[in-house]
C-alpha cells in the first residue's frame, strides 16, 4: 500500500507570494491533518479535514487555509508569505478521525521563504 | 503554551544501553499518548502508543510507562542500537479529536 505522498517536496518562494501544497492520503483514509515543523516551535497542528469538512483548526492566522476533495486528497494554501512561514509542512492521514487512529505522516514539503 | 513538555532535548547512549525519554502534560482531557520516531528527511512514524487505562505497554525493545496521577509518561528503549539514532517525539490527543500536541523532541544518538 502506498504511503502518504506530498508534492512538491521542496519549494522556494519570496515574501508576499502565495503557495499551495498538496497531499494524497493512504488509500481508504478519510482524515487528513496538516502540521508545521520548525526548529523553534517544533511540530504544530494546523488543521484537520474529514469527508471534505474542516473538523479542527490550530492556532494559526487566516493566511493558512486548506481544503479536502471528494477523493480525500487535500491541499493547504498560505497567502502573503512571511519569512517565518519557512518550515517543513507535514501531512498525516488516518482511516477515521478518532484520537486513537494511527496517523501516518508523509515526507513533508520543505518551504523556504526568501 | 507547550501542552506536552519533553526532556531531555538530546541524549547520547552507548550501544546496548537503555535510552529513557520523559514527557509531562497538564490537560487531563488527553486520552491517547503516542511516540513518534523521525529520521532526517522523513516524516514522523508511529513507534508505540498508550491509553491512560494502562500503566505500561511493551513492543519489542520499546516500552511506554504511564503515570496518570503524575501526568507523566516515558519511553524506554532497551538494548539501544545505532539504527535507533533519530529524533523522538511524544504526543497527546483528546478524545474525539485527531489533532496531536507534540513535545519538543529528543535527539537520540547511539554510539557503537
Amino acid at each position: 500500500k502506498a504511503g502518504v505522498t506530498q508534492t512538491p517536496r521542496y519549494l522556494i518562494k519570496t515574501r508576499g507570494q502565495q503557495v499551495t501544497l498538496s497531499c494524497s492520503p493512504i488509500s481508504g483514509h478519510r482524515s487528513v491533518s496538516w502540521y508545521q515543523q520548525t526548529p523553534g516551535q517544533g511540530l504544530q497542528f494546523l488543521f484537520e479535514y474529514f469527508s471534505e469538512t474542516q473538523r479542527n483548526k490550530g492556532n494559526f492566522p487566516g493566511r493558512f487555509s486548506g481544503r479536502q476533495f471528494s477523493n480525500s486528497r487535500s491541499e493547504m494554501n498560505v497567502s502573503t508569505l512571511e519569512l517565518g512561514d519557512s518550515a517543513l509542512y507535514l501531512c498525516a492521514s488516518s482511516r477515521l478521525a478518532f484520537s486513537t487512529d494511527t496517523q501516518y505522516f508523509g515526507p513533508g514539503t520543505r518551504l523556504t521563504v526568501l | 503554551q507547550q501542552q506536552v513538555k519533553q526532556s531531555p532535548q538530546s541524549l547520547i547512549v552507548q550501544k546496548g544501553g537503555i535510552s529513557i525519554i520523559n514527557c509531562a502534560y497538564e490537560n487531563t482531557a488527553f486520552d491517547y499518548f503516542p511516540w513518534y520516531q523521525q529520521f532526517p528527511g522523513k516524516g514522523p512514524a508511529l513507534l508505540i502508543a498508550i491509553r491512560p487505562d494502562v500503566s505500561e505497554k511493551k513492543e519489542g525493545r520499546f516500552t511506554i510507562s504511564f503515570n496518570k496521577s503524575a501526568k507523566q509518561f516515558s519511553l524506554h528503549i532497551m538494548d539501544s542500537q545505532p539504527g535507533d539514532s533519530a529524533t523522538y517525539f511524544c504526543a497527546a490527543s483528546r478524545a474525539g479529536a485527531n489533532n496531536l500536541f507534540f513535545g519538543t523532541g529528543t535527539r537520540l544518538t547511539v554510539i557503537p
